[in-house]
């Protein structure tokens, strides 16, 4: 069965420096997706970044890039040069192929950001 | 980006009784979905919905539960009766389709449902 774990409850960092959040998944399927999504403050929910497995290269979009080490089962998220506004809630989350639909989530990392 | 709205924001309704809750997804997507998030913990998934049909439920979506989009309205999860474990967060959410960028889910702000 697959499971999506993040072992960092909560993170703080000073504004402009990068983070990294951490997130191992497990699955059996060859073939799967990963995602990061972040939930603000008023509940709202944004995709922010994927990575397909079968892509050797890390995504990036923006000032998000993904560190993907298959072997380790890993897919950590970089943000660089952090704003306040990245003060959120990001969740890891994975569909594998063979399961349809269903995204599976890791339970959360809380980021602040400081001034 | 697309929005999902979903309303209302927060219900409150006693123990056994019926509660139906609201999702108006992202106009041209094709495929809905439910997910329940318990204070403090992870977002589970319910159930997701593509033409008119269910594709898939955990075990979460119990008998209670039932999910619809008559004529291209709202999407609903109905759930009758409620019990006290049905007090959660629920999230609807909307995919283009599956596969690639299509299927990026586009998530609502979510419905506190608390049952009393």
């Amino acid at each position: 069965a697959q499971k999506v774990t993040q072992t960092q409850t909560s993170i703080s960092v000073m504004e402009k420096t990068t983070v990294t959040m951490d997130c191992v998944y497990e699955t059996q399927d060859s073939s799967y997706f990963l995602f990061w999504y972040k939930q603000t403050a008023s509940g709202e929910i944004v995709f922010l970044i994927r990575q397909d497995s079968y892509k050797k290269e890390n995504a990036t979009v923006g000032h998000y890039s993904l560190n993907f080490q298959k072997p380790k089962s890993s897919i950590g998220l970089i943000i660089t040069a952090t704003q306040i506004e990245d003060s959120a809630v990001y969740f890891c989350a994975m569909r594998e192929n063979n399961a349809g639909a269903k995204l599976t989530f890791g339970g959360g990392t809380r980021l602040t950001v400081r001034p | 980006g697309p929005k999902v709205l979903q309303i209302p924001s927060h219900q409150i309704i006693d123990m056994g009784q019926m509660v139906t809750l609201n999702c108006d997804p992202v106009s041209n997507h094709l495929y809905f979905y439910w997910y329940k998030q318990i204070l403090g913990q992870q977002m589970e998934f319910l159930v997701n919905f593509y033409n008119g049909k269910v594709m898939e439920k955990s075990k979460l979506f119990k008998d209670q539960f039932s999910v619809e989009r008559p004529d291209g309205s709202y999407f609903t999860l109905k759930i009758q009766p409620t019990a006290l474990e049905d007090s959660a967060v629920y999230f609807c959410a909307s995919s283009l389709g599956l596969g690639g960028s299509a299927e990026t889910l586009y998530f609502g702000s979510g419905t506190r449902l608390t049952v009393l």
